[in-house]
């Protein structure tokens, strides 16, 4: 167990729904990743977060996802009007505070767009 | 950019044989390459890591090898057991904790 937890883990539903993912770093921590994950590949760089500000974003995220980390705790990935191509795995992770480059995975929050 | 490739991109074991996963990097500024195992409908865990300013790493049955001038580093898997059977990711970065990771290779261990 990592400390990083995601909610929820599998989430299916139908093209053109909104989808929402929590993510609960280990706590104290003030930088927070997301990365995607498709079938057969590694993880992929989303987004990042030190305290409650979005430092930087990748071109993988569209103007239909938006993510936020309001208290500089949680953090909360949406996806608007989703599409077959959404079809992944959402990971959230912590950085270690002593080391840079160490990083902590929750366990993913699995989305299937029908 | 930095790109990683990973390869091969499945590996066949016999239980108690040696298994080698290869990865390349392409930005000489990269410093820092740990490297994931990954089971089944789970998140990426941490098992090794390396440094730039070391040429190899190991704990217990798995060590890590770096060479800088040929941008390439090195997993290998000594004495295998089934349950190391999963996917494992190489993964390189320079100063930050974004990472890039290679494609993965599915590594399958036979009793």
């Amino acid at each position: 167990d990592t400390g990083v937890s995601q909610d929820p883990r599998h989430k299916i539903t139908k093209r053109g729904q909104n989808v929402t993912f929590r993510c609960d770093p280990i706590s104290e921590h003030n930088r927070l990743y997301w990365y995607r994950q498709t079938l057969g590949q590694g993880p992929e760089f989303l987004t990042y977060f030190q305290n409650e500000a979005q430092l930087e974003k990748s071109r993988l995220l569209s103007d239909r996802f938006s993510a936020e980390r309001p208290k500089g705790s949680f953090s909360t990935l949406e996806i608007q009007r989703t599409e077959q191509g959404d079809s992944a795995m959402y990971l959230c992770a912590s950085p270690s505070r002593d080391l840079v480059g160490e990083l902590f995975f929750g366990e993913g929050s699995r989305l299937t767009v029908l | 950019g930095e790109n990683v490739e990973q390869h091969p991109s499945t590996l066949s074991v016999q239980e108690g044989d040696s298994a080698v996963i290869k990865c390349t990097y392409s930005d000489s500024a990269s410093n820092y390459f740990p490297w994931y195992k990954q089971e089944l409908g789970k998140g990426p865990q941490l098992i090794i890591d390396i440094r730039s300013n070391v040429g190899e790493k190991k704990d217990q049955r798995i060590a890590v090898t770096l060479n800088k001038t040929a941008k390439h580093f090195s997993l290998h898997i000594t004495e295998t057991q089934p349950e190391d059977s999963a996917v494992y990711f190489c993964a390189a970065s320079s100063d930050t904790d974004k990472l890039i990771f290679g494609t993965g290779t599915r590594l399958q261990v036979f009793p």
